[in-house]
């Protein structure tokens, strides 16, 4: 069984400023492990995914998450807020048995970006 | 590319009717869909897993007579709710796997469903 663990429901920013939202996963099998951004009534879309290459991976709106298996972290920072990246984030973990496998996802963190 | 179109976005419905929630892959063929219920301010909860030509997977505490879930092509695949209650009011969202990528998904744009 997988889990994500993420820190904190609710992070506020100045803009321009470091984000860093933190999730932690728990899984028995090497994990796949995902960053999705979700805009109020909205689906989600992926800011980037983990699966077993390198371990920093960069993804869309400058955005990039570092996978840390010691910590088993997967925390996801962004140099500089920008106003439009306040949303919620979710992390997931998927179970990786094929590309069907099921994503559980954290319980999200809401990013609020301040001026 | 891979898009799911979800519909409709939002709808109200009376304490008792049924709401059937459609999820169209686009320009790919999703022999899997998966269907999500999120609570407000609360993450995605996996309800069911849909196959095409087959009977659809409930996750443990689903009620499958209620969330009657259809995948009868390869492009569609439906979550009907009967019998709605309020307590059925939430936020419903589709995925499928994302075609020709290892381990990606793509989503609807979802469905808030309000029952009063």
């Amino acid at each position: 069984a997988q889990s994500v663990t993420q820190l904190g429901s609710h992070v506020s920013v100045s803009e321009g400023a470091l984000v860093l939202l933190r999730c932690n996963y728990s899984s028995s099998v090497p994990p796949y492990l995902f960053w999705y951004v979700q805009y109020p009534n909205q689906g989600l879309q992926l800011l980037l995914k983990y699966t077993s290459a390198a371990t920093l991976v960069k993804g869309i709106n400058g955005f990039e998450a570092e996978f840390k298996k010691s910590e088993t972290s997967f925390h996801l920072t962004k140099p500089s807020a920008h106003m439009s990246d306040a949303a919620e984030y979710f992390c997931a973990v998927s179970d990786g048995t094929g590309t069907a496998s099921k994503l559980t996802f954290g319980t999200g963190t809401r990013l609020q970006v301040t001026l | 590319g891979a898009v799911v179109s979800q519909h409709p976005s939002w709808v109200i419905c009376k304490s008792g009717t049924s709401v059937k929630i459609e999820c169209r892959s686009l320009d790919f063929q999703a022999t899997t869909m998966f269907w999500y219920r999120q609570f407000p301010k609360q993450s995605l909860m996996l309800m069911a897993t849909s196959n095409e030509g087959s009977k659809a997977t409930y996750e443990q505490g689903v009620e499958k007579d209620k969330f009657l879930i259809n995948h009868a092509s390869l492009t569609l695949s439906t979550l009907t709710v009967t019998s709605a209650h309020p307590e059925d009011s939430s936020f419903y969202i589709c995925s499928a796997p994302w075609p020709g990528t290892a381990y990606g998904y793509t989503f609807g744009s979802g469905t808030r469903l309000t029952v009063v």
